[in-house]
């Protein structure tokens, strides 16, 4: 299957301050990106689709001017913290979707590592 | 909105039986597609079982079968011969082809 790979998988970071997570998809080239969020013990939700080359869409309640994302290639997303606080301490997952293998057809989504991030 | 919803917080199964983990949803669509993931305590996540509303055969992946009953928007998932590694989270997933929708997740723990 297709392989998305996240970094870092632990970022610790003091309050304030910004965080960059990166998702690349290594073996095909990944159009729409998801991210999502993981609080110890619940589900993932979704925060943000990622889309190559144009701005993120959001879901509600996510602020936009607080996780940055930035998606300029098509094998590559990023989420900046910005001016992270505790509450920001979460597990951060991204996935993709790979069109060229005939996956599309399946609605399957690769998931990176993801990346636990604590901000103190 | 599309919404999935897991009503077991937490399963348990002795090892070499069967368990069923329940999935229902919520939608006005016609094609989808509906998922078990794995969430083992890597958090990596790992895709069980899949499969396509417009099929009306249930997909079976050597152990794992899903009762897809797409009138009730019912999506469980049986684990047969159930093994020690098998004791994960399990997520109900659902996606129209763009994003995916999780449910809340069942802790299934495997008793030896």
């Amino acid at each position: 299957g297709a392989v998305v790979s996240q970094h870092p998988s632990r970022v610790i970071c003091k309050s304030g301050t910004s965080v960059k997570i990166e998702c690349r998809s290594l073996d095909f080239q990944a159009t729409t990106m998801f991210w999502y969020r993981q609080f110890p013990k619940q589900s993932l939700m979704l925060m943000a689709t990622s889309n190559e080359g144009s701005k993120a869409t959001y879901e509600q309640g996510v602020e936009k001017d607080k996780f940055l994302i930035n998606h300029a290639s098509l094998t590559l997303s990023t989420l900046t913290v910005t001016s992270a606080h505790p509450e920001d301490s979460s597990f951060y997952i991204c996935s993709a979707r790979d069109f060229g293998q005939g996956y599309a057809n399946t609605g399957e989504l690769f998931f990176g590592e993801g990346s636990r991030l604590t901000v103190l | 909105a599309q919404t999935v919803t897991q009503s077991q917080p937490e399963m348990s199964v002795q090892e070499a039986e069967t368990v069923t983990l329940s999935c229902t949803y919520d939608t006005s669509e016609s094609d989808y597609y509906l998922f078990w993931y794995k969430q083992p305590p890597s958090r990596q996540m790992i895709l069980v079982i899949r499969q396509e509303a417009y099929k009306q055969q249930n997909a079976t992946e050597n152990r794992f079968s899903v009762n897809f009953q797409k009138a009730a928007k019912s999506f469980s998932l049986k684990i047969s011969d159930s093994q020690l590694g098998d004791a994960a989270m399990y997520f109900c997933a659902y996606s129209e082809n763009n994003d995916m929708r999780f449910g809340a997740g069942t802790r299934l723990t495997v008793k030896p």
